[in-house]
Formats: structure tokens, sequence, C-alpha cells
């Protein structure tokens, strides 16, 4: 168990709808990071969240947003869903600097798009 | 862009050491270098990281040459449960931007 829980771990639904997934990072970490893999594919880094402000930005669809909230737990919103959007959904959550460096990652959420 | 590149694929056999290289060309002052693991359906899993020379823990060893260009991920004695992805990430000292390369399958075959 690394700590970091995502729920919902399965959700399929409509193209065109809109989903929330959620991510809880582990105990005093600041850093929340998303990432898109899509079947078979690597990991697509879309954005991190450092102590509630965004740090880094990836290869994030306009149509998705996220934010990371003052308890640290952070939603990532992905709107006008496309059959392509299909694909397990990862947080990871980390320390910073020399408390620690390793990526704790979630079991995922699968996002499914009929 | 990914900051890394692995070979895409390998294959080896229960038993013996498998090496896995991975290229950074430019790796800067502050990175540092990390593996990680992932199996089908689950999240990367923390394998080892270092900075410079080599590192050595209780499921691997990492190479790392003076000048951090490359590094080497070293599994002693696979076995097929070894099986999986194996991911490069090159980042700073306080992670920011985490962008995970392609990966290499690592098969392990009895």
């Amino acid at each position: 168990d690394s700590g970091v829980t995502q729920t919902p771990k399965h959700l399929i639904t409509a193209t065109g709808q809109r989903v929330t997934l959620r991510c809880s990072p582990r105990s005093g970490d600041l850093s929340v990071y998303w990432y898109q893999q899509s079947l078979d594919q690597g990991l697509q880094f879309l954005i991190q969240y450092y102590n509630g402000e965004e740090r880094a930005k990836g290869n994030i669809l306009e149509r998705f947003s996220a934010q990371q909230f003052p308890d640290l737990h952070s939603e990532l919103n992905l709107s006008s869903l496309e059959l392509g959007d299909s694909a397990l959904y990862f947080c990871a959550s980390s320390e910073s600097g020399s408390r620690g460096r390793e990526l704790f990652f979630g079991e995922g959420s699968r996002l499914t798009v009929l | 862009l990914a900051k890394t590149t692995q070979p895409i694929s390998m294959d080896s056999y229960e038993g013996q050491e498998v090496n896995i290289t991975c290229s950074h060309n430019n790796i800067a002052t502050n990175d540092y270098i990390t593996w990680y693991q992932q199996f089908p359906s689950q999240g990367p899993r923390f394998i080892i990281q270092g900075y410079k020379t080599k590192v050595t823990n209780e499921v691997a060893s990492l190479f790392i040459p003076a000048d951090r260009k490359s590094s080497t991920l070293s599994l002693p004695r696979v076995s097929l449960s070894d099986t999986a992805v194996y991911y490069c990430l090159v980042g700073d000292d306080n992670n920011n931007d985490m962008r995970f390369g392609a990966g290499t399958r690592l098969t392990v075959k009895p």
C-alpha cells in the first residue's frame, strides 16, 4: 500500500460527459502528479501541483483541468469526453528535496468512455 | 519531451543478470536518477535512486558513470516475476516536472 488513494477505481461513462477523479496523497506529501496511461502505452505526464499551486504542466488537454485543495487532495476534471480519453489515470505524490524524492503511486482510476 | 532514452524491450532467462541502460545526455547538476517498475494495471513502484557512482539495495544496483549521461539498472538473478516495464526517470531535487520515458519492457523466460 503506497498510501496514495484514488477514487473511483473504475468509471464508465459516455462521450461528451464530464468526470472527476480524486486523489488523496500520502500524509505529509505536498506534491501531487497526474499521469495518463492508455492501453499498452507509457505514462503521459499531465500536471503537477505543489502545496496548492501548479508547479509543472505536461501534455494536458484543454478539456482537462486539475486543482489541489488546502487539505492537499487533488482532483482531475475531464470534460467533453472522447473515446480516446479511455485510459488509466494515475496520481502520485512525493515530498520534495532532501526530505525525499520517491514518487508514490496510487492504484489508478480506470476510465472507460463508450 | 522526456529526458531519457531506453531500449524498448529486452528478453532474459530466469537466473540471469539483467542490465538496462538509460541515456540522459542533458542531465542537470541537480538531477537525480530514479528507476521504477510497473506491472500491468498497477502504478509504478520505486526500485532505486542515485546521483552518482553506484547504489545498491536489496533488489537492484544502479551504476552511474562520472559524466552522469547514462545509468544502468542491474537486476541480479531475475525470476519470472520480474517481467515488467522498467522506467528510468530523471528529476530535480524538488521532483518537478517528472516525465517518464517510454520504458523498457523486460520479459523473463523460464
